[in-house]
């Protein structure tokens, strides 16, 4: 059973307003993910990081940052808020070689922009 | 451009039939592939997945089908029932950098 959490799982916010999603997981996993996905579409990765102080942009440009000072937390971070990043977030995790071909996906955060 | 196509946005099938969802790719350095169920207002979960090098893989009622010479892969599940109800995810990883690459989704409806 995965152990992924993220806070809030619903924000309203508006335009300009610093945010920070968090995300924490309690299986030691290396290896943590974010994504975006809006409805009807793919999930695109936006961040990802191999383990401790390590951060890497995904596929999907994003203007928002991550950081990886400990192992089960990777949070979010969107300076300044725009309508357009109106989306759902989801964090994920994988667990170590020679398992690492799955991850582990917690609940989303919901954000809407106005 | 979509490296991972899943072409049907939505699926109904009647309870107790065999629903199959289907998945194409067009990038031949994926070494696996991976279906995921998500609910709304949740997060995906892992369904079931299958390396490059097998061409089927069975779990419960659900079997994933990989045609590596046509670059396609299915997910059956049967029987259906109404809690399959959910939008199921196709995603592949790449070779190198070991991320997985999403399709959009399908819609499966099983209804009673």
């Amino acid at each position: 059973e995965a152990d992924i959490y993220q806070t809030p799982r619903y924000l309203v916010i508006g335009t300009g307003k610093k945010i920070t999603l968090e995300c924490s997981q309690t299986m030691g996993h290396d290896k943590m993910y974010w994504y975006q996905q809006d409805p009807g579409m793919e999930l695109h990765l936006i961040h990802y990081s191999y383990g401790v102080n390590s951060t890497e942009k995904g596929d999907l440009s994003s203007e928002s940052t991550v950081s990886r000072i400990r192992t089960e937390h990777f949070p979010l971070t969107l300076e300044s808020a725009r309508p357009s990043h109106t989306s759902q977030y989801l964090c994920a995790s994988s667990p170590p070689y020679p398992s690492l071909n799955e991850q582990f996906f917690g609940p989303g955060t919901r954000l809407t922009v106005l | 451009d979509q490296q991972v196509k899943q072409n049907s946005p939505s699926l109904s099938v009647q309870e107790g039939r065999i629903s199959i969802l289907n998945c194409d790719y067009t990038n031949s350095m994926f070494d696996y592939f991976l279906w995921y169920k998500k609910y709304p207002a949740e997060g995906p979960t892992f369904l079931i997945s299958i390396s490059s090098i097998k061409d089927k893989n069975e779990d419960g009622r659900f079997t994933v089908f990989l045609n590596k010479s046509a670059k396609h892969l299915s997910l059956h599940i049967v029987p259906s029932q109404p809690g399959d109800s959910a939008v199921y995810f196709c995603a592949a990883k790449d070779r190198g950098q070991g991320n997985l690459i999403f399709g959009k989704g399908t819609k499966l409806s099983v209804k009673p």
